[in-house]
């Protein structure tokens, strides 16, 4: 069974500093991966995804996240993290394709918390 | 991008009363359309699959009939909690599948029953 691991509950960096967020997933075919970010009693806005190609992909805000098949992650990263990232992140792959319906199975989140 | 409405933002109701929640994509038309549950620093967890002009698939664990989904037309799908009661207080969230499985989400709407 499809299944994503997101192993820090919580995470706190300094404003500026780099960031990453760890995601590791089980599937068994290659995934859709994707990451979100949920700012408090808000739904969920779309990072980045990874589908195919490239393994290092670029989202909005300055985030990336990398696919590495070898260790089945797709980490987040940010080079340098703004006050206003402070939020909770989730990590999803994409399950059941070919005529199914596509639908997303997430991790449990890491929130993130910025300190001045 | 994509934006997915939600209404209302925020219910509160009496127990045994029905809601209803109305997702709607406003600038795409999607015809299958998910709708998730979110406790309390949890994750999502996918209650349904709503597709346009058929009945919804619900997942494993979710009551069909106190749960109604309706998907009437390719930008609107609502879901009905019936006979509400307090352990249906929850954060409800509804995404429209654009292509190749990306989702976009609406902002939710925050349920309690009283």
């Amino acid at each position: 069974a499809q299944s994503v691991t997101q192993p820090d509950i919580h995470i706190t960096v300094s404003e500026g500093a780099s960031l990453e967020l760890r995601c590791n997933y089980s599937y068994g075919a290659t995934p859709y991966l994707f990451w979100y970010v949920q700012s408090p009693g808000q739904g969920l806005q779309l990072l980045l995804k990874y589908f195919s190609g490239d393994t290092l992909v670029q989202g909005i805000k300055g985030f990336e996240a990398e696919f590495k098949r070898s260790q089945s992650s797709f980490n987040l990263r940010k080079p340098s993290v703004h006050w206003s990232d402070a939020a909770e992140y989730f990590c999803a792959v994409g399950a059941d394709y070919g005529g199914s319906q596509g639908n997303l199975i997430f991790g449990k989140g890491t929130k993130l918390s910025v300190k001045p | 991008g994509a934006v997915v409405s939600q209404h209302p933002s925020r219910v509160i109701c009496k127990s045994g009363t029905s809601v209803k929640i109305e997702c709607r994509s406003l600038d795409f038309q999607a015809t299958t359309m998910f709708w998730y549950r979110q406790f309390p620093k949890q994750s999502l967890m996918l209650m349904a699959t709503s597709n346009e002009g058929s009945k919804a698939t619900y997942e494993q664990g979710v009551e069909k009939d106190k749960f109604l989904i309706n998907h009437a037309s390719l930008t609107l799908s609502t879901l009905t909690v019936t006979s509400a009661h307090p352990e249906d207080s929850s954060f409800y969230i509804c995404s429209a599948r654009v292509q190749r499985d990306t989702q976009y989400f609406g902002p939710g709407t925050r349920l309690t029953v009283l």
